[in-house]
């Protein structure tokens, strides 16, 4: 069965702490990783697609690697408005298949 | 550009009613999708439609129906609402299944007492 998991649950910083976020997932021939942005109340948007092993991509403090098993978000210097829950998901069959998020705290 | 547009926002039901969800989009994309998140679970797919009256089962479709009957427009509906359907419901669109960068409405916080 495919699986996505994200580490850690949760996870508080200080402002400028730099650390990174995990997504690892077992499906049968990756067809694209999926990085997405949830705030508080809102819908999640869209940050990063990832097809490859080896593939990275960047969006000002963030930066998204992808290996064949697993995925990272790293978070340079983080601020408070960096705060969100993050949620990744993998293309499988046409649909995404969603890990259950990390929910990211930066503390001033 | 209003993209994926869902109403309502908030909705008490009491156990045994019924209520539909609307959720509507603007981009001309062919997919559209129904999820539901439940704290510390992410996101569960419960229909979706590959375009107008083409719809299927995701992974947890017991209590709930979907039509499709234009390009924009994708209703959930919940016959004989129950607790375990209290939840927060997200409609999502995308030009393609292969292109799935996938847009999210705003979503609709459902309780069922």
């Amino acid at each position: 069965e495919d699986q996505v998991t994200q580490s850690p649950e949760a996870l508080r910083l200080q402002e400028g702490e730099s650390s990174s976020l995990n997504c690892s997932y077992t499906v049968s021939g990756l067809r694209g990783l999926f990085w997405y942005r949830q705030d508080p109340g809102k819908g999640p948007e869209f940050l990063f697609t990832l097809y490859s092993a080896g593939e990275e991509k960047e969006k000002e403090r963030l930066k998204a690697t992808l290996t064949k098993k697993e995925s990272f978000l790293h978070i340079t210097a983080p601020k408070p408005e960096d705060s969100a829950t993050y949620l990744c998901a993998v293309h499988e069959g046409g649909k995404l298949i969603f890990g259950q998020g990390t929910e990211l705290s930066v503390k001033p | 550009n209003a993209g994926v547009t869902q109403t309502p926002k908030f909705r008490i039901l009491k156990i045994g009613q019924s209520m539909t969800l609307q959720c509507t989009q603007d981009m001309n994309h062919n997919y559209m999708y129904w999820y539901r998140q439940d704290p510390g679970m992410g996101l569960k797919l419960i229909y979706y439609s590959v375009g107008a009256g083409i719809t299927d089962k995701g992974e947890v479709p017991n209590g709930y129906n979907v039509s499709r009957s234009t390009t924009e427009d994708f209703p959930l509906r919940l016959e004989l609402a129950a607790p375990s359907q209290t939840s927060v419901y997200f409609c999502a669109s995308s030009r393609t299944g292969r292109d799935t960068i996938q847009y999210f409405g705003a979503g609709t916080r459902l309780s069922v007492l």
